[in-house]
């Protein structure tokens, strides 16, 4: 069975530093791309961050570019978003995605979520 | 970037009826469309790919159509367990994007 499961989250105050994790298992995790995708409270599901399956091309929404890092380690099975300078705005519940295969960019499998509060 | 906006935001509609709701990308994505479910407090659940593919194990009376910047979902016969809000979602690159979203309530 795939699974995902986050963590990391909590409350940090404004231009502080949070690491997230997603500890995935069910599958191969070294054949499969990855994404982060975020929902502020009471809002829509905003896409925050993809690496593929050898950390060879990554990508970034605008909104976090400079600020978030996205990174894995495919011989521990997790990825992982290093998350600095943050902001207010960047309060959500953070998911971890699965891409569901080489040739789409679909995602089939998410976890939980960890819900980020920046707060002073 | 491509922009993805969904109509209406919100809707209500009564035990039976049949909802549709409308999805348009700002420039043409063939149709690289999927529509997700989300349960308040749940996890996005994916119930249409392709634009009009249902998901596995999806009730039928969910059906999508479309393609290049339009798209619909239709419920035909709106049931209790439906209520939720509906994002549709452009997956023609790693650069997602989501609607902003359709929460669907029993009247």
């Amino acid at each position: 069975e795939v699974q995902l499961v986050e963590s990391g989250g909590g409350l940090v105050q404004p231009g502080g530093s949070l690491r997230l994790s997603c500890a995935a298992s069910g599958f191969t995790f070294s054949s499969y791309s990855m994404n982060w995708v975020r929902q502020a409270p009471g809002k829509g599901l905003e896409w925050v961050s993809y690496i593929s399956s050898s950390s060879s091309t990554i990508y970034y929404a605008d909104s976090v570019k400079g600020r978030f890092t996205i990174s894995r380690d495919n011989a521990k099975n997790s990825l992982y978003l290093q998350m600095n300078s943050l902001r207010a705005e960047d309060t959500a519940v953070y998911y971890c995605a699965r891409r569901m295969t080489t040739v789409t960019y679909l995602l089939d499998y998410w976890g939980q979520g960890t819900l980020v509060t920046v707060s002073s | 970037d491509i922009q993805m906006t969904q109509s209406p935001s919100s809707l209500s509609a009564s035990v039976g009826d049949r909802v549709t709701i409308t999805c348009r990308a700002s420039q043409g994505i063939s149709n690289y469309l999927a529509w997700y479910q989300q349960k308040p407090g749940k996890v996005p659940k994916l119930l249409i790919y392709a634009a009009s593919t249902l998901q596995s194990g999806v009730p039928s009376r969910f059906s999508g159509s479309g393609s290049g910047t339009d798209f619909t979902l239709t419920i035909s016969s709106l049931q209790p367990e439906d209520v939720a809000t509906y994002y549709c979602q452009k997956y023609n690159s790693a650069r997602l994007t989501f609607g902003g979203g359709t929460k669907v309530e029993i009247k």
